[in-house]
């Protein structure tokens, strides 16, 4: 799997939008950028994952960079319980179907 | 739907004792997934299984531990003997094939080997 780098934390505003950016600068022309985040004690929920078009749904939209080799999730009106580690995954089309977790980005979301 | 199901939530055990984990994936789900979780090594993937099957186990730490899925409504993780450094919060998951789904994850077990 490709590898990815994410800051060790953020913070961000309630209310403000949150911009959690991913570098995956070895990533392959059929490999999936996914996010998934982990509130304390749970279970990580998955939230969205595109290829190279930019991804909106209920909980986020996905940026991808035109040469995908980084991405940013936005959520776009972020409150207290959007606190949680926030990973960004790449994995292949047809490959395996195993998601490897990094260290992910702790964002803090402040009233 | 219930989500993927794990029991017990919590289990207090002494060290070498058998310690087993149950997990209840989504109906119609292929996949499932187990997963190991503490502060020092994160979320570590541990084995999947494609309809049953186990496909990859590179992730099992040592030979006290195996899992089997007997049918495609449960899977179990065991541990015999366990030992403190067990001691984690396993998370079971489960999915349909390919890569347009995302993982849905149980709220795991929290294991605590004394």
């Amino acid at each position: 799997d490709a590898k990815t780098t994410q800051p060790t934390s953020m913070d961000c505003a309630e209310g403000r939008a949150a911009n959690l950016p991913c570098n995956h600068s070895t990533i392959s022309g059929n490999e999936y950028v996914y996010w998934y985040r982990q509130i304390h004690s749970q279970g990580p929920q998955y939230i969205i994952h595109g290829l190279k078009n930019n991804e909106t749904n209920e909980m986020a939209s996905l940026i991808i960079t035109e040469d995908r080799k980084s991405s940013t999730l936005i959520l776009p009106h972020a409150t207290l319980r959007d606190t949680a580690v926030y990973y960004c995954i790449v994995r292949g089309q047809g490959g395996s179907e195993k998601l490897v977790f990094g260290k992910g980005t702790k964002l803090t979301v402040n009233p | 739907d219930a989500g993927v199901i794990q029991s017990p939530r919590h289990e207090v055990t002494e060290m070498g004792q058998e310690v087993t984990l149950r997990c209840k994936p989504i109906s119609g789900h292929d996949y499932l997934f187990w997963y190991r979780q503490t502060m020092m090594r994160g979320l570590e993937l541990l084995i999947y299984f494609n309809n049953n099957v186990p496909i990859d186990d590179s992730g099992m730490p040592e030979d006290r531990f195996s899992a089997k899925m007997p049918n495609a409504s449960f899977s179990t993780l065991k541990i015999q003997p366990s030992e403190p450094r067990d001691s984690a919060v396993y998370f079971c998951a489960s999915s349909l094939a390919g890569v347009y789904y995302g993982y849905t994850f149980g709220s795991g077990t929290r294991l605590t080997v004394v």
